[in-house]
């Protein structure tokens, strides 16, 4: 069965610095999604992402944040410089459309630590 | 602004025993409504979906969840439930005016015991 997938398991960095997640999302879905999940909070949606533009954004998904699809197949979050309230787990998630039958599909999640 | 509860961070269940997980919602135009189960260490998956039609609606691993327009529930069940169901279970809702974004609950952990 096709999954989403996310590189790496876990990221540690330092504040301030820069760090990009990676996922690979299943291939014939065409669009793209990053969730985060603080720890012992909800899951909160960041962005959705589709022909090769960003479509919907919360408000949590400020200048820091960036996305980008920079090849056929891989999806990517950069956080420019990282702040020790941006520890999470991301979500990576994928859907074959926007329609209203579509179901979004999870990877397993990046957790990033920020020291 | 749509939202999702889920009223109890614990759900425990007898091997055998019916389950249920409850949720509610809050959206101003029609909901879609998601059930998705994370087990240790794994991505949230997929279980099932209320679009529209029939209120009973059946997903995998024989869960199952009634939407119920009144109450602006969709709570999950299951007849029997079995130990391996034991993991952390999420609500979720779209708006179907309000874009792709889905919002969730907080999560139900359930616990099934032999």
């Amino acid at each position: 069965e096709p999954e989403v997938t996310q590189t790496p398991s876990h990221q540690v960095t330092q504040m301030g610095q820069e760090v990009i997640l990676r996922c690979v999302p299943i291939s014939n879905h065409l669009y793209f999604y990053w969730y985060r999940q603080i720890l012992g909070q909800k899951v909160e949606f960041l962005v959705s992402f589709y022909n090769n533009e960003i479509s919907e954004k919360s408000e949590i998904f400020d200048d820091q944040f960036s996305v980008e699809r920079p090849d056929g197949s891989n999806f990517t979050l950069k956080i420019r410089s990282t702040k020790l309230e941006d520890s999470a787990m991301y979500f990576c998630a994928s859907s074959a459309d926007r329609g209203e039958y579509n179901e979004q599909f999870f990877g397993p999640g990046t957790r990033l630590t920020v020291l | 602004a749509q939202s999702v509860a889920q009223p109890e961070d614990q759900v425990n269940v007898a091997e055998g025993n019916p389950l249920t997980v409850k949720c509610t919602y809050s959206v101003s135009g029609n909901p879609y409504l998601f059930w998705y189960v994370q087990y240790p260490n794994r991505g949230l998956q997929f279980l099932l979906k209320y679009i529209t039609g029939d209120n009973l609606v059946k997903g995998s691993y024989g869960f199952e969840a009634e939407f119920n327009k009144s109450q602006t529930s969709f709570h999950l069940k299951k007849p029997s439930a079995l130990v391996s169901d034991s993991a952390l279970y999420f609500c979720a809702v779209r708006d179907a005016k309000a874009g792709n974004m889905l919002t969730f609950g907080g999560g139900t952990r359930l616990m099934v015991k032999p």
